[in-house]
């Protein structure tokens, strides 16, 4: 079956240090990746995603790269702020209707 | 605006009292799912719709039921709660499955005692 692995949290930061949570990913067939970000209090957010190898997503300031050789999709920015203190999730969908979330990865960014 | 709601945000009910978690989006998606959310375990597909009338299991169906009679509302139906489904619940809506964005509603926190 598919499957999802983050690296366990929480990650703590102080602003401006530069981010990276891990990703990897098992699944048959060729999936499309994904990074959602849930804020306190609130649902899921799309951050970015991929749909095939060496894809890269970004969105604010947000990298992640879609490695096959790897299967992993880690997620990078290079300067954290206090606004993105937040669970982080991977997920993966591949050719049918029900995905595969990781855990989440919580992070805690300090001034 | 474009989005989900759910109601009610937070719930607590007692054993073998049935509940149903209204979920409505107003984006004409054909797409609807239904999720939990467990410490630990992160976002498991409860069922999913791609449009009226079609409904099918995600990966934790048991204990659950919904309907889709229109496109905008996808209801979550606890016909006898019981306290394992104490968790977070999401809706979300797209016009395709994860490949496409996903729209999350904010969530219903159930309490099952």
């Amino acid at each position: 079956g598919n499957s999802v692995t983050q690296m366990e949290g929480p990650v703590t930061l102080s602003e401006e240090a530069f981010l990276t949570i891990n990703c990897t990913y098992t699944a048959t067939g060729y999936p499309s990746l994904f990074w959602y970000v849930q804020y306190p209090g609130e649902g899921l957010q799309l951050l970015l995603k991929a749909t095939k190898a060496d894809d890269k997503g970004s969105n604010k300031g947000f990298e992640a790269t879609y490695r096959k050789e790897t299967t992993s999709f880690h997620l990078e920015k290079g300067s954290v702020q206090v606004s993105d203190s937040a669970v982080y999730f991977c997920a993966l969908s591949v050719g049918s209707y029900i995905p595969t979330f990781g855990r989440g990865t919580s992070l805690i960014v300090h001034p | 605006e474009a989005q989900v709601t759910q109601n009610p945000r937070y719930l607590i009910t007692v054993t073998g009292k049935k509940l149903t978690v209204t979920c409505s989006q107003n984006m004409n998606h054909e797409y609807m799912s239904w999720y939990r959310q467990d410490p630990g375990l992160g976002l498991r597909q409860i069922y999913y719709s791609m449009n009226v009338e079609v409904t099918d299991k995600g990966d934790v169906p048991e204990g659950y039921k919904v309907s889709r009679k229109e496109k905008r509302n996808f209801p979550l139906i606890l016909e006898s709660p019981s306290p394992n489904q104490t968790s977070l619940y999401f809706c979300a809506s797209g016009r395709g499955p994860l490949t496409d964005t996903q729209y999350f509603g904010p969530g219903t926190r159930l309490t099952v005692l």
